[in-house]
């Protein structure tokens, strides 16, 4: 079982629509969740972080963390052309050392 | 301004060469990585570190070296050893506890 898992997509949603990005993780003890925005040869861009069970909210962003059910979603709402990226889930693992894992990204596609 | 730095951006490696990627970051952060990403793939943890003078391997640690002597500095090498190095590098850095992580602007690496 891989440490992080995202479906690789792509996830097509029409312009204004609601997108909805998932994650699982295997590590139980994990406490810090990432989402990043990638465009395409560009470096990653922290768009959501979450440690808390429940939902965070940042403007059209919406994360959803479910310890209990090792699961961590992005909800985006209003999607524009603009949101058309690869999104990559993280997670920093138990242990003590910091160790930060990426999933393999979901790739997101807005059409007008 | 406070930020990530890599340099080069574009970097060309001879066939048994080793090559030097920098990393240095004005932040403060204790943590730092290195990640590798293939076209349309996910970032691969190659190196980390939480502090000075210690760091540890991720799940793709042969044919690269790194060191860490000062907090602000993280530079990974790639030796010869690595067979096929052509790729995206990117590093990232990190306050200690549950905190953001942020990205450099990564390198591009190829072997002419």
């Amino acid at each position: 079982q891989k440490e992080v898992e995202q479906n690789s997509g792509p996830l097509s949603v029409p312009e204004g629509a609601i997108a909805s990005l998932n994650c699982t993780y295997s590590d139980r003890g994990s406490q810090s969740f990432f989402w990043y925005r990638q465009y395409s040869g560009k470096s990653p861009e922290l768009i959501m972080f979450i440690y808390s069970n429940g939902d965070k909210e940042d403007g059209r962003f919406t994360a959803q963390l479910n310890k209990a059910s090792q699961y961590v979603s992005l909800l985006i709402r209003d999607s524009q052309p603009s949101d058309s990226a690869t999104y990559l889930c993280a997670v920093v693992l138990s242990g003590g050392y910091n160790k930060l894992i990426f999933g393999a990204g979901t790739r997101l596609a807005v059409h007008p | 301004d406070g930020g990530i730095t890599q340099s080069p951006k574009y970097l060309f490696r001879k066939e048994g060469q080793n090559v030097t990627l920098s990393c240095e970051q004005n932040l403060n952060h204790d943590a730092m990585y290195w990640y590798r990403q293939d076209p349309g793939q996910g970032l691969r943890l190659i190196y980390y570190s939480q502090i000075v003078n210690d760091f540890q391997k991720g799940d793709i640690a042969e044919g690269y070296s790194v060191s860490r002597e000062k907090k602000e500095s993280f530079p990974l090498t790639v030796t010869s050893a690595q067979k096929n190095p052509t790729a995206f590098y990117l590093c990232a850095s990190k306050r200690g506890g549950v905190t953001e992580a942020f990205f450099g602007q990564g390198t591009r690496l190829t072997v002419v």
